[in-house]
């Protein structure tokens, strides 16, 4: 069936380094990827997403670059914050009736001070 | 996120008992949906709804009921055939973005606890 997987489980870095979350799906239809945040004991938000027809997006600190050949996509966070410490996932899902999102197992993101 | 509730924060049940947990959306979303949430594990998706009084099984559905009865509403029972009901569980609801894509919002979350 569809799979999203996720790596690292978790990730701890110094303040004002760079982060990078990968994240491989099985399913060659899937067309929209979007990355949600949750810290402890909140919902997850939706921090931003990439549709297949576009290879990398920004917005501030953080990108999401899209790889269709080898169905990769990856989250990255540059000049991190303590702030930013939560738990990231990462899904995919694809056109269609249901459009139903397959998520990774999270990444716990740790930004010492 | 803001306009979708879930209701209680925290629920504790006996084993045995069936509990309804509930979700509530003003966003005039079409789309609803019930995860799971365990450690390590991510989300799991539970129950889908994409229109008033129809819905679909996900992934883990076994134990679990759901009903749509109203477009602002997507119960959640979680049955005593349910072996391991102790998680947080999260609604999401959904809108159509241009392409047909879908960016869902999620609730709060309730977490219960069955001892």
């Amino acid at each position: 069936g569809e799979n999203v997987e996720q790596h690292p489980s978790t990730l701890s870095v110094q303040e004002g380094d760079s982060a990078v979350i990968k994240c491989t799906y099985s399913d060659s239809a899937s067309n929209y990827f979007p990355w949600y945040k949750q810290e402890l004991g909140k919902r997850p938000q939706l921090i931003i997403d990439i549709r297949s027809n576009v290879g990398e997006k920004k917005d501030q600190r953080i990108a999401v670059t899209l790889n269709k050949t080898a169905k990769h996509f990856s989250l990255h966070i540059t000049e991190t914050q303590p702030e930013d410490s939560a738990v990231y996932f990462c899904a995919a899902s694809k056109l269609g009736a249901t459009n139903k999102l397959i998520f990774g197992t999270g990444t716990l993101l740790a930004v010492q001070p | 996120d803001g306009g979708i509730t879930q209701s209680p924060k925290y629920l504790f049940r006996k084993e045995g008992q069936n509990v309804t947990l509930s979700c509530e959306q003003n966003l005039n979303h079409d789309a609803m949906y019930w995860y799971r949430q365990d450690p390590g594990q991510g989300l799991r998706l539970i129950y889908y709804s994409q229109i008033v009084n129809d819905f679909q099984k996900g992934d883990i559905a076994e134990g679990y009921s759901v009903s749509r009865e109203k477009k602002e509403s997507f119960p959640l029972t979680v049955t005593s055939a349910q072996k391991n009901p102790t998680a947080f569980y999260l609604c999401a609801s959904s809108k159509r973005l241009a392409g047909g894509f879908v960016e869902q919002y999620f609730g709060p979350g309730t977490r219960l606890t069955v001892t």
